[in-house]
């Protein structure tokens, strides 16, 4: 059973720094794209960012080009979205999501239950 | 970049009834085209992908079609576990934006 636990949500201030994490488990992690795709509370859904499965080639979204970064550590299992010079327009739930294939041009599978991500001073 | 719309923003229908959602790309984008149902209080899930082919365990009722623009998600018979929002998603190249969604409820 595929499964993606997003953690390191939290409450941070403008201008401040988080990293997401995303644990996978059942399925081959190295042979599949990922993606970050977020929701701010009421809204609809917005893609963030995409990493490939083994080259490892990324694309983001224009609102956070430059301040986030996505990474993935095939060893451990895991995707990583790093969040610098964040705004309040980063409130969202983040989640974390598995594409069908290893391409990021790809549609999604299967998804997390998402982590809360809330910048405010 | 590709601007993706849906319509309408929301619909109201009894249960049983046919039910399209439409969603257009302001360019062409082949069948690169998914559809996802998120049903309140849930995460999303995938419905269509390519356009037109039903992922593994989606009910019949719900299909898909389109290329290019212009792209239909159907609901042949509405039943009230199908009350949720309804995204498109074009995934040919980055950005992979999403439509902004189609509410459905029961009349």
């Amino acid at each position: 059973e595929v499964q993606l636990l997003e953690s390191g949500g939290a409450l941070v201030q403008p201008g401040g720094s988080l990293r997401l994490s995303c644990a996978a488990s059942g399925f081959t992690f190295s042979n599949y794209a990922l993606s970050w795709v977020r929701q701010a509370p009421g809204k609809g859904l917005e893609w963030v960012s995409a990493i490939s499965g083994s080259v490892g080639s990324t694309d983001y979204a224009d609102s956070v080009k430059g301040r986030f970064t996505i990474s993935r550590d095939n060893s451990k299992s895991t995707l990583y979205l790093q969040m610098d010079s964040l705004s309040a327009e980063d409130t969202a739930l983040y989640y974390c999501a598995k594409m069908r294939s290893d391409r990021i041009a790809a549609a999604v599978n299967y998804w997390g239950q998402g982590t809360l991500v809330t910048v405010s001073s | 970049d590709i601007q993706m719309t849906q319509s309408p923003s929301s619909l109201s229908a009894s249960v049983g009834d046919r039910v399209t959602i439409t969603c257009r790309a302001s360019q062409g984008i082949s069948n690169y085209l998914a559809w996802y149902q998120q049903r309140p209080g849930k995460v999303p899930k995938l419905l269509i992908y390519a356009a037109s082919t039903l992922q593994s365990g989606v009910p019949s009722r719900f299909s898909g079609s389109g290329s290019g623009t212009d792209f239909t998600l159907t609901i042949s018979s509405l039943q009230p576990e199908d009350v949720a929002t309804y995204y498109c998603q074009k995934y040919n190249s980055a950005p992979f934006t999403f439509g902004p969604g189609t509410k459905v409820d029961i009349k």
